[in-house]
């Protein structure tokens, strides 16, 4: 059964510096999505992506979050200048379709990254 | 926009109990409505999901119901097992309204004793 996959599985980086979290979604998904978690909290929404350009973005998705599918198979979460509050999981999901089609509104979810900020 | 509550937080259960697990939603435009199990240091994974036409729906040990009017859900497993025992998050999501954003509340810790 296809899954998403995420790489790294941890990272630790320096405050301030530039982090590159990648997800390859599944194949025959169209909508694209970064949730974040942090350590022992609810999943949080950060945003969307559809057809090379953002859907939607929730309030943590300020000026240092970019997101960017580079060619036909990954999808890339940049936080430009990391601070010690974006320490959490962070999970890239996809589904078929999202809006409209309802069947296939199944998000599937990534195993995460833990990025760890010091 | 959706703000998605609920309860309980923990929930401490004997093998062979049922659960319940309640869910309210604010945006009585969301229209889907899944249920994710997480287990420890795992990936949040679909178990059940409701969308806003339907009342109720059942999978073999696991029932999810819909009341549009009072915007409530509920999680029900019944014979529950050791396995079941991890963190359960519901979510609401509007599927035509916005790209299917998932706005998740904030889990129960379910705890199954043998």
């Amino acid at each position: 059964e296809p899954e998403v996959t995420q790489t790294p599985s941890h990272q630790v980086t320096q405050m301030g510096q530039e982090v590159i979290l990648r997800c390859v979604p599944i194949s025959n998904h169209l909508y694209f999505y970064w949730y974040r978690q942090i350590l022992g909290q609810k999943v949080e929404f950060l945003v969307s992506f559809y057809n090379n350009e953002i859907s939607e973005k929730s309030e943590i998705f300020d000026d240092q979050f970019s997101v960017e599918r580079p060619d036909g198979s990954n999808f890339t979460l940049k936080i430009r200048s990391t601070k010690l509050e974006d320490s959490a999981m962070y999970f890239c999901a996809s589904s078929r379709s999202g809006g409209g089609a309802v069947a296939y509104n199944e998000q599937f979810f990534g195993p995460g990254t833990r990025l760890t900020v010091l | 926009g959706e703000n998605v509550e609920q309860h309980p937080s923990t929930l401490s259960v004997q093998e062979g109990d049922s659960a319940v697990i309640k869910c309210t939603y604010s945006d009585s435009a969301s229209n889907y409505f899944p249920w994710y199990k997480q287990e420890l240091g795992k990936r949040p994974q679909l178990i059940i999901d409701i969308r806003s036409n339907v009342g109720e729906k059942k999978d073999q040990r696991i029932a999810v119901t819909l009341n549009k009017t009072a915007k409530h859900f509920s999680l029900h497993i019944t014979e529950t097992q050791p396995e079941d025992s991890a963190v359960y998050f519901c979510a609401a999501s509007n599927y035509g309204g916005s790209q299917g954003n998932l706005i998740f509340g904030k889990g129960t810790k379910l705890s199954v004793k043998p």
